[in-house]
């Protein structure tokens, strides 16, 4: 068990261009969730899944974000036509259907120029 | 939702020393978690405590529910403990809801 990985680590990005990220969740997990965190702030709810079921979206995801998770495993968030505001660490996380034991991914910090 | 408070925002401790970190939530919960974000961004579950007492080594974490909050214990404080401390909850919905965190400095 490798823990949940997320790619790439780091993306600078021009404004208006469009950017994914991905998160391979723990194995045995059926939950995977995204989040966002900005500077001195908490992580902030995006979206989450069950198995390949988009079961809740934040009102913070824009009509500019989509999330996928095909087949029940990894996952992509893309955020097209990127903001500055968009700035921030984008956040994985997976657990199994309990909601017990949030395992965080590392977090790609997105910068938008 | 549920609303997530944590109290000190800030803390600066010497090495050695014990604290007490408080998170109070709105509504009750189902889940409990409380998360340490080091340095380079990482977070790190510490607990899953939707209720009772847990402990881990030099941590320990508290949770009436029925009062609605907990607190996380860190005693002899290490230079490594330093960071963020988030405590997060859910109650009906399934996702975590983080509070704003409380920063901890434990100088040598």
């Amino acid at each position: 068990d490798t823990g949940v990985s997320q790619n790439p680590r780091h993306k600078i990005t021009k404004r208006g261009q469009n950017v994914t990220f991905r998160c391979d969740p723990i194995s045995e997990h059926n939950r995977l969730y995204w989040y966002r965190q900005t500077l001195g702030q908490g992580p902030e709810f995006l979206t989450y899944f069950q198995n390949e079921a988009q079961l809740e979206k934040s009102r913070l995801l824009s009509d500019r974000f989509s999330a996928e998770r095909p087949k029940g495993s990894f996952s992509t968030l893309e955020i097209q036509r990127t903001e500055q505001g968009d700035s921030a660490m984008y956040l994985c996380a997976s657990s199994a259907s309990s909601g017990y034991g949030y395992t965080f991914g590392s977090g790609t910090r997105l910068t938008v120029v | 939702g549920i609303q997530v408070e944590q109290s000190p925002p800030d803390l600066i401790l010497q090495e050695g020393a014990n604290s007490t970190l408080r998170c109070n939530f709105s509504d009750s919960v189902n889940n409990l978690q409380w998360f340490h974000q080091n340095p380079w961004g990482q977070l790190i579950n510490l607990f899953y405590i939707p209720s009772g007492t847990k402990q881990n080594g030099r941590l320990s974490a508290t949770t009436v529910a029925t009062e609605r909050y907990s607190l996380l214990y860190i005693s002899s404080s290490q230079t490594t403990d330093s960071g963020v401390y988030f405590c997060a909850a859910a109650g009906g919905a399934q996702k975590l809801v983080f509070g704003q965190g409380t920063r901890l400095t434990i100088n040598p």
